[in-house]
């Protein structure tokens, strides 16, 4: 059973420092995403990663993929308060790449 | 990007009644999801809709409970059966952009039900 885990679940930070959040997965999978939620939206899609090694950044955020440990980290650079929100990793089943699980997210709060 | 609309956007509901969601996508998709976010919690897939076959469900969700209907490629509808107000939660159908693998995986707005 697929599972993953991300930490931390809350995360309180000044504006301008940098952070990582880590997620973990416990089954091979060659897929993951990060998404972005607002309070009272639907989820927007930040990054998709296919391989181990990948990297993509936009803006502030940046994210990596590393398969052989089964690991992803979504790191903000000089965050700023409209990065506020609740982020979540998601991975695609091997079986299936489109059927994702979630973890369980982590709610950012970037103050001034 | 894909575009996802679902109806309704939220609704209040009674106990024991039954509410169908319908979601529309701007393009052809070979496969549709339907997830649950309870409040305050993460997401969690109900079932992959596909066209064509029955629905398949995750672990936990029965097609009584959820049935689930796909007559064609950019539509889709789940009910939520006899509802009691543990079923209060955004559901949410999802599609990739594409249908091909490795595609981003859109999100519609979702319908928020609240059941009394």
């Amino acid at each position: 059973e697929l599972k993953v885990e991300q930490n931390p679940l809350f995360l309180s930070m000044q504006e301008g420092k940098n952070y990582t959040i880590y997620c973990n997965y416990s089954t091979t999978s060659d897929r993951l995403y990060w998404y972005r939620q607002d309070p009272g939206k639907s989820l927007e899609s930040l990054f998709v990663l296919l391989s181990n090694g990948a990297v993509k950044q936009e803006g502030r955020l940046m994210a990596s993929l590393d398969t052989k440990a089964r690991l992803s980290t979504l790191h903000i650079t000089a965050a700023v308060h409209d990065l506020s929100a609740t982020y979540f990793c998601a991975v695609g089943h091997q079986t299936s790449g489109s059927r994702l699980t979630f973890g369980e997210g982590t709610q950012l709060t970037v103050n001034p | 990007s894909a575009v996802i609309s679902q109806k309704p956007s939220r609704d209040i509901c009674q106990r024991g009644t039954s509410l169908t969601i319908q979601c529309q996508v701007d393009s052809q998709v070979t496969m549709m999801f339907w997830y649950r976010q309870q409040p305050g919690q993460s997401l969690t897939l109900i079932a992959t809709a596909n066209q064509g076959s029955e629905a398949t469900y995750e672990s936990g969700f029965v097609i009584d409970k959820f049935p689930i209907s796909r007559p064609n490629l950019t539509f889709s509808t789940l009910t939520v059966s006899n509802m009691s107000p543990e079923d209060s939660s955004i559901y949410l159908c999802s599609a990739p952009r594409s249908g091909g693998f490795g595609d981003t995986q859109y999100f519609g707005p979702g319908t928020r039900l609240t059941v009394l």
